[in-house]
């Protein structure tokens, strides 16, 4: 069975700082992973997707990172600002069964204090 | 981009109503859509998969009966709470993948927060 966990569960960093973001999933047969961000009562912006295949993908001030064999992702996180401040989940899709429905973690709560 | 919506996007009911709920996607057609719900300070949960003119496929522990799915149409989804109560309460998400391409990614609505009383 799929598991995904993401540390640490909240964050709290100065304006400014980088930062970096993990997610662990148990089953390392994935086919791809995802990164998300949820604000307060707000539906899921996907931030990067990165194949099995990938390495690693970025996105502006984002960069994600994939490796399968240890089962682990990272999201990195440049020059935060205080409009990074979200929930960060990761999630892979799970085809046992089904139809590529996601795992996710339970996220990251970030806090970029001005 | 694709662009998943959701109608209401706040519902407040009272106890033993029925809430629909809307998930529908506007420039695309998605063969597949998913209904997700989330519990404060949990990780989003799948409840079912549904497939164009099929029934929904449930994720173990969720009723059918109380959680009806209809995805009548390629571009819209909907989920019907029925005989609401509080403990139903909570933030429910839809996704949808596009199936006019091969890629895997779901595109999310914004989401609907159900409050029962």
């Amino acid at each position: 069975k799929q598991e995904v966990t993401q540390i640490p569960a909240a964050l709290s960093v100065p304006e400014g700082e980088n930062l970096v973001l993990n997610c662990s999933f148990t089953d390392s047969a994935i086919y791809n992973l995802q990164w998300f961000r949820q604000d307060p009562g707000k539906g899921l912006t996907s931030l990067l997707l990165i194949q099995s295949s990938q390495r690693e993908q970025t996105s502006g001030r984002l960069n994600a990172s994939l490796d399968k064999s240890s089962g682990r992702s990272t999201l990195y996180i440049a020059a935060s600002q205080p409009g990074d401040s979200a929930t960060y989940l990761c999630a892979v899709p799970f085809y046992g069964g089904s139809q590529g429905n996601l795992i996710f973690g339970k996220g990251t709560k970030l806090s970029v204090k001005p | 981009g694709a662009v998943v919506s959701q109608h209401p996007s706040r519902v407040i009911c009272k106890s033993g109503t029925s809430v629909k709920i809307e998930c529908r996607s506007l420039d695309f057609q998605a063969t597949t859509m998913f209904w997700y719900r989330q519990f404060p300070k949990q990780s989003l949960m799948l409840m079912a998969t549904s497939n164009e003119g099929s029934k929904a496929t449930y994720e173990q522990g969720v009723e059918k009966d109380k959680f009806l799915i209809n995805h009548a149409s390629l571009t819209l989804s909907t989920l019907t709470v029925t005989s609401a109560h509080p403990e139903d309460s909570s933030f429910y998400i839809c996704s949808a993948r596009d199936g006019g391409t091969r890629t895997d990614t779901q595109y999310f609505g914004p989401g609907t927060r159900l409050t029962v009383l």
